[in-house]
């Protein structure tokens, strides 16, 4: 049974510094991982979405990583803005027929001004 | 491109009673997802739909939850009846097939 974990839970940092979110899978078969960000009280915005075949994706000042063979994705934000603040929930697809989303429980971040 | 529309937006009932849900997907999307998000955990698949036929109902507690998706477009998600335990934001995507989902802005339901 898939499950996917993130560290930290809550993250807080001062202003313009670069920072990464951990996310880890125990089943390396996978279809695709996603990476979102939820503002309080909203629905999920799509960050970057990353095939099973690539390693990395890079969206301005965020940059993801995936290496199925260990389990484990990485989403980097850089040079991070008090705008940034949200948690941030990391979501695999399995590879069997339904394609659903299994998701982890997040990291909630604040960004200091 | 509209995206993935829900409704209400907020819902407060009192245990036992009854709600629902209404989901309309984007356009094309023939795979519709219902999740549950519980405040502080990340969301978990309660029902989804490819067309108008369920493919994963495994975490739907059925004997108070039921989902429909007659005609394959628009979807109703029903609690009835309530428990405090249900509260919780609940979020409906659609997809093609594999692909990217999008998620709508989800329902917040505050059970009294």
């Amino acid at each position: 049974k898939q499950e996917v974990t993130q560290i930290p839970a809550a993250l807080s940092v001062p202003e313009g510094e670069n920072l990464v979110l951990n996310c880890s899978f125990t089943d390396s078969a996978i279809y695709n991982l996603q990476w979102f960000r939820q503002d309080p009280g909203k629905g999920l915005t799509s960050l970057l979405l990353i095939q099973s075949s690539q390693r990395e994706q890079t969206s301005g000042r965020l940059n993801a990583s995936l290496d199925k063979s260990s389990g484990r994705s990485t989403l980097y934000i850089a040079a991070s803005q008090p705008g940034d603040s949200a948690t941030y929930l990391c979501a695999v697809r399995t590879t069997s027929g339904t394609y659903k989303y299994i998701f982890g429980t997040g990291t909630r971040l604040k960004v200091l001004a | 491109e509209a995206g993935v529309a829900q409704s209400p937006r907020y819902k407060i009932i009192e245990k036992r009673q009854s709600v629902a849900f209404w989901c309309n997907p984007i356009s094309g999307h023939a795979t519709l997802y219902w999740y549950q998000q519980i405040l502080g955990q990340g969301p978990k698949l309660l029902i989804q739909f490819q067309n108008n036929g369920v493919v994963d109902d495994s975490q739907l507690p059925k004997d108070r939850f039921s989902a429909e998706r007659l005609k394959g477009v628009d979807s109703t998600l029903k609690i009835q009846p309530a428990k405090l335990e249900d509260s919780a934001v609940y979020l409906c995507a659609s997809s093609t097939q594999g692909a990217e989902a999008f998620f709508g802005q989800g329902t917040r339901l505050t059970v009294v």
